[in-house]
């Protein structure tokens, strides 16, 4: 069975402070993908990152990272100098072999000027 | 390229009537095709998982009679909600999955918005 767990409902900072976003996966495949999503109040899903369960590296992309530790099944999203314009909810998401993806509860970032 | 669309954005239908959403891959062949729902502040639920040809496989706990998905063609999939209750309002979103293929990706629909009246 695939499970996603995001920990935090909903993350509140101020302007310019970083902000990590907390992703724990389950999976007994060992080939799967994992997922962030954005999705702001409009609803369209915003393709942010996709990974795979052979590459552990980390990446950066503008002010975004992602860590990923296969030993703790974590797969971490990190937002360095938050803006107003990253509030909204992120979801982590894990498709295996079946194809089928779970999607974590979501998080709820509010960013305040 | 791998756009999916959805359509109407939004319906407002009255209890007891039938409302049907497409979902179409705009310049690929999706062999498979889910469909999402999620509730207001809550994370998106598979509902059934379509492929091009042949019958949904639905999630436990979705009735197939009253989510009925045709995947007729490569490029569409439709979900009718039959006999809508205002419990079923909620926002339903596609996904695709096909040429050009990346493994394990979904492609996203923008989303439908169904408010049952």
């Amino acid at each position: 069975a695939q499970k996603v767990t995001q920990a935090q409902t909903e993350i509140s900072v101020v302007e310019k402070e970083d902000v990590t976003l907390d992703c724990v996966y389950e999976t007994r495949d060992t080939t799967y993908y994992l997922f962030w999503y954005k999705q702001p109040p409009s609803g369209e899903l915003v393709f942010l990152i996709r990974r795979n369960s052979f590459d552990e590296q980390n990446e950066i992309s503008g002010r975004y990272s992602w860590n990923f530790q296969k030993s703790t099944s974590s797969f971490n999203f990190t937002i360095t100098a938050s803006q107003v314009v990253d509030s909204a909810v992120y979801f982590c998401a894990l498709s295996a072999n079946n194809n089928d993806m779970r999607f974590g509860a979501g998080t709820r970032l509010t960013v305040k000027p | 390229g791998a756009v999916v669309s959805q359509h109407p954005s939004w319906v407002i239908c009255k209890s007891g009537t039938s409302v049907k959403i497409e979902c179409r891959s705009l310049d690929f062949q999706a062999t498979t095709m889910f469909w999402y729902r999620q509730f207001p502040k809550q994370s998106l639920m598979l509902m059934a998982t379509s492929n091009e040809g042949s019958k949904a496989t639905y999630e436990q706990g979705v009735e197939k009679d009253k989510f009925l998905i045709n995947h007729a063609s490569l490029t569409l999939s439709t979900l009718t909600v039959t006999s809508a209750h205002p419990e079923d309002s909620s926002f339903y979103i596609c996904s695709a999955e096909g040429a050009p293929q990346i493994l394990y990706e979904q492609y996203f629909g923008p989303g439908t918005r169904l408010t049952v009246t």
